[in-house]
């Protein structure tokens, strides 16, 4: 079965702008959680998605958000870019619970 | 607050070896445990986990520890393969917590031929 889809895997934007990013699930799945990864922090949680539903969220600022669509595909949004924002961003999906994670390749963010 | 942290940021072993990975962890509420290792280029994978009423759980090569008093687990690796060289992050959550897996800044392992 087709793994967890993050487009576009790379990504260059400007200060200031705001940018989208999509995460295709693995099919049944209705979970979808959102990570930043930066050198040195390891990944940190962003927000979780279930059943179109914000289930949890993590301490970033409004400038991110997200949302899951009807077929558990989800978009995460972040809007005023700034230097700080570049990272990889991650997403992975599960069936019913965040045990069984599976991650996609990601989307390597760089903000100029 | 880092609510888990992996102290050491690298570790190399000669191949063949034990690799040990540590990971400790301050909420208390943290009831299950898991384990995944990263490529570069790749998204993290799921390696191995254990529930907070288990304090050993094995798989092949791989056995991780869990010292609940001392909220701190490890990831053995016996023995050490060169393709075993990644990153391996440690990661928690808590039931209380609608599930939400918080993750560890990771331990880059190098496993020397």
């Amino acid at each position: 079965k087709a793994g967890v889809t993050q487009t576009p895997r790379y990504l260059i934007k400007t200060r200031g702008q705001q940018v989208t990013l999509s995460c295709s699930p693995i099919s049944g799945h209705r979970s979808v959680s959102w990570y930043q990864q930066t050198p040195g922090q390891g990944l940190q949680f962003l927000f979780e998605y279930f059943s179109e539903t914000q289930r949890n969220k993590g301490n970033f600022p409004g400038r991110f958000s997200g949302r899951q669509f009807s077929n558990s595909r989800s978009e995460m949004n972040v809007s005023t870019l700034e230097l700080g924002d570049s990272a990889l961003y991650l997403c992975a999906s599960s069936f019913d619970n965040n045990y069984g994670y599976t991650f996609g390749s990601g989307t390597r963010l760089t903000v100029v | 607050d880092q609510q888990v942290k992996q102290n050491s940021p690298s570790l190399s072993v000669q191949e063949g070896r034990i690799s040990i990975l540590n990971c400790d962890y301050t909420n208390s509420m943290f009831d299950y445990f898991l384990w995944y290792k990263k490529y570069p280029a790749e998204g993290p994978t799921f390696l191995i986990s254990i529930s907070s009423i288990k304090d050993k759980n094995e798989d092949g090569r791989f056995t991780v520890f869990l010292n609940k008093s001392a909220k701190h687990l490890s990831l053995h690796i016996v023995p050490s393969q060169p393709g075993d060289s990644a990153v391996y992050f440690c990661a928690a959550s808590a039931k209380t917590s609608y599930d939400k897996v918080i993750f560890g800044p990771g331990t880059s392992l190098s496993v020397i031929p």
